[in-house]
């Protein structure tokens, strides 16, 4: 199995500012006859379903602000949220579908 | 796409836990996996499995003894059972459709209890 891991669990970023959660994969999500990462990102608020917002690593779903980018190759991985907005709290989930599939355990952002 | 979940919110231990996902403004026979995730309270997304119309299910090594997913193309919609329920079953369970999944089920909490 590919196990995923995020970093911090949790962060308190002020608003407008950046912030920043890191994933790490156990093994590459690279795939290379196609050259992408499958890396997926979901955007969980308060009892409600998550949202994919970010798929092949970089590329945002439609209707997400691009406030919102995803790097990364391999097996490290970051989501960006360059400045923080109020509706941007919320749980955030890393997922590799390259083998099955596996979640990151989520990581929290809330206002500083 | 829409899908649309359905099953009971109460399993007993030792029990069966069976949900549906019926699917709209799609078909289950598209290229397209079809796919479970639950939510235990407070904790993080668990993948339970995927099934395509064309290929066999695949599971989550964890829950692989116990969970079958099944897809009835006639009536477009496919389903999860796990078998040998506790309590560390209970969670929110949801319905959703590709591997990086786009689209979800409204979601079914599901509680083992006696």
């Amino acid at each position: 199995d590919i196990v995923m891991t995020q970093s911090p669990d949790s962060l308190a970023v002020a608003l407008g500012e950046r912030a920043t959660i890191n994933c790490k994969s156990s093994q590459s999500v690279l795939y290379n006859s196609d050259n992408r990462n499958y890396l997926a990102w979901y955007q969980q608020k308060v009892g409600q379903t998550p949202k994919l917002i970010m798929y092949w690593a970089s590329t945002r779903e439609s209707g997400v602000p691009d406030r919102f980018s995803g790097s990364g190759s391999g097996t490290e991985f970051t989501l960006t949220i360059s400045s923080l907005q109020p509706e941007d709290v919320a749980t955030y989930y890393c997922q590799q579908y390259y083998t099955s599939a596996t979640f990151g355990q989520g990581t929290t952002v809330e206002i500083k | 796409v829409q899908l649309r979940q359905s099953g009971p919110g109460l399993v007993k231990p030792s029990g069966t836990l069976s949900l549906t996902c019926a699917v709209s403004d799609g078909s289950v026979i598209s290229n397209n996996l079809w796919t479970w995730v639950r939510q235990a309270p407070g904790k993080g997304l668990e993948w339970i499995g995927e099934i395509h119309h064309n290929k066999s299910a695949s599971y989550n090594p964890s829950l692989r003894r116990r969970v079958t997913i099944s897809m009835d193309k006639s009536n477009n919609r496919f389903s999860v059972t796990l078998t040998s329920v506790t309590a560390a079953d209970t969670a929110v369970y949801y319905c959703g459709r590709g591997r990086a999944l786009r689209d979800w089920g409204q979601g079914t909490l599901v509680t083992v209890s006696s």
